[in-house]
């Protein structure tokens, strides 16, 4: 048990659906991440939130659209989705990007949500 | 190198060591990290180093950094089947962004 916990764990969902992944993490951290998780691919960062403020897009397809409405949870919406978008969904977190070696950037990942887009 | 690099593969029979080698990027790294993955679950941080180290011992696991390579292993001791997961290899660079490798694939046989 590692403080995050993410909601769904399984999801199958046609590509017409919208259905949203929840991610709640009980650290006290103030950065949170998503991550998609391939077979046979490195883990891909989508986005980041550092205070509730999105700090990085890595030119994710808008039909992946996050939501932080405070440090402790983070969701993403999902909708029109094709069925390369299967995969593994990692939210983590951390304590948020301050002073410079000391360790705050270290992340702690929840179980992950396997989505299946048919 | 752009990447954190692993070897994807490796297989070793219980009760033997395995080695699982990794070559990080950027010198200025702080800390080093090993996480464990097994099936369907997510990444558990195993255990890390601080770059001023160059060896950090837990029970069965041993970290060893070359930081003048860039060169950072993992050695699990006593290899159970247990221990079967996938190992990645992460780097927090100074402004606390981290980068990961795309996993070691451990298998240990009977």
């Amino acid at each position: 048990e590692t403080g995050v916990t993410q909601t769904p764990r399984h999801l199958v969902m046609g590509m017409t659906n919208k259905k949203s992944l929840k991610c709640e993490q009980h650290l006290g951290h103030n950065a949170m991440y998503w991550y998609k998780q391939s077979a046979k691919k490195p883990l891909e960062l989508m986005f980041v939130y550092n205070f509730k403020e999105q700090t990085e897009n890595n030119s994710v397809p808008s039909r992946f659209s996050p939501e932080c409405p405070n440090s402790s949870h983070l969701f993403l919406h999902l909708h029109t989705l094709q069925p390369e978008d299967s995969a593994l969904y990692l939210c983590a977190s951390s304590q948020g990007a301050t002073g410079i070696g000391t360790g705050a950037g270290t992340q702690y990942f929840g179980p992950g949500t396997r989505l299946t887009v048919l | 190198g752009e990447d954190v690099e692993q070897s994807l593969f490796l297989s070793v029979r219980e009760g033997d060591s395995s080695v699982i080698n990794c070559t990080y990027t950027d010198s200025s790294s702080t800390y080093l990290y090993w996480y464990k993955q097994e099936p369907g679950a997510g990444l558990q941080l195993l255990t890390y180093i601080f770059s001023n180290m160059d060896m950090k011992q837990d029970q069965r696991l041993t970290v060893l950094l070359n930081k003048k390579d860039k060169h950072l292993s993992l050695r699990i001791a006593d290899t159970q089947t247990g221990d079967s997961a996938i190992y990645f290899c992460a780097e927090m660079t100074r402004n606390n962004d981290m980068r990961f490798g795309a996993g070691t694939r451990l298998t240990v046989k009977p």
